[in-house]
């Protein structure tokens, strides 16, 4: 069925950079649109941004020009890249699999900190 | 897109049947059949529980199943157990490949 873990969170300060990864197994990753979903301490669930299997991108309004999320299908990882981290990008970050228009596998998710 | 709406808590008796509501709009979920659910143990990787509206996906209990009216749509635990408490969220397609969430419920088994 599959299995997705993610990495790279941690605790960075205002305005630094981080990098997730997501690494997929079980499954043909390359097939996949692939989604960035994050929780913010008690707040609901918000999409971050989403790779196709093309490699068409898209991002949130709250993210955009400031995240980068890009795939590595021979490596079958899915990674995130944030910059300019603001001190609400603090979440606990879900990379998931999208299929037919639901989520259908998702990690543990990586808690990334932003804070002085 | 403003977020789905759904009741902070439930709660039931084990046995007892708990049914959490999720409110949209006429553009996400009264425009596409495409509502899902997934059920949330803080610390887990989230679960999807129902999708397009009604399905399971196998290995999920009959126990859950998911309905829609025009812009809301409901998952219904029946028979509720122990390990059935958790958090829930509804998610629905909203057209131009983006997705939009509901607000989270705390199911709480009494």
């Amino acid at each position: 069925q599959g299995q997705l873990v993610e990495s790279g969170g941690g605790l960075v300060k205002p305005g630094g950079s981080l990098r997730l990864s997501c690494a997929a197994s079980g499954f043909k990753f390359s097939e996949y649109y692939m989604r960035w979903i994050r929780q913010a301490p008690g707040k609901g669930l918000e999409w971050v941004s989403h790779i196709t299997s093309d490699r068409t991108t898209d991002y949130a309004d709250s993210v955009k020009g400031r995240f980068t999320i890009s795939r590595d299908n021979a490596r079958k990882s899915l990674f995130l890249q944030m910059d300019s981290l603001r001190v609400e990008d603090t979440a606990v970050y879900y990379c998931a699999r999208e299929y037919f228009y639901r989520f259908d596998l998702w990690g543990q998710g990586t808690l990334v900190t932003v804070s002085s | 897109q403003s977020a789905l709406t759904q009741p902070p808590s439930a709660s039931g008796s084990p046995a007892q049947s708990v049914t959490i509501s999720c409110t949209g709009t006429s553009s996400d979920v009264g425009a596409y059949n495409y509502v899902s659910w997934y059920q949330h143990h803080p610390g887990k990787a989230p679960k999807l529980m129902i999708y397009e509206v009604t399905k399971r996906p196998s290995g999920v209990p009959d126990r859950f199943s998911g309905s829609k009216s025009g812009n809301t749509a409901s998952l219904t635990v029946s028979g509720l157990q122990a390990e059935d408490e958790a958090d829930y969220y509804c998610t629905s397609y909203a057209g131009s490949n983006s997705y939009v969430f509901g607000t989270g419920t705390k199911v709480t088994v009494l």
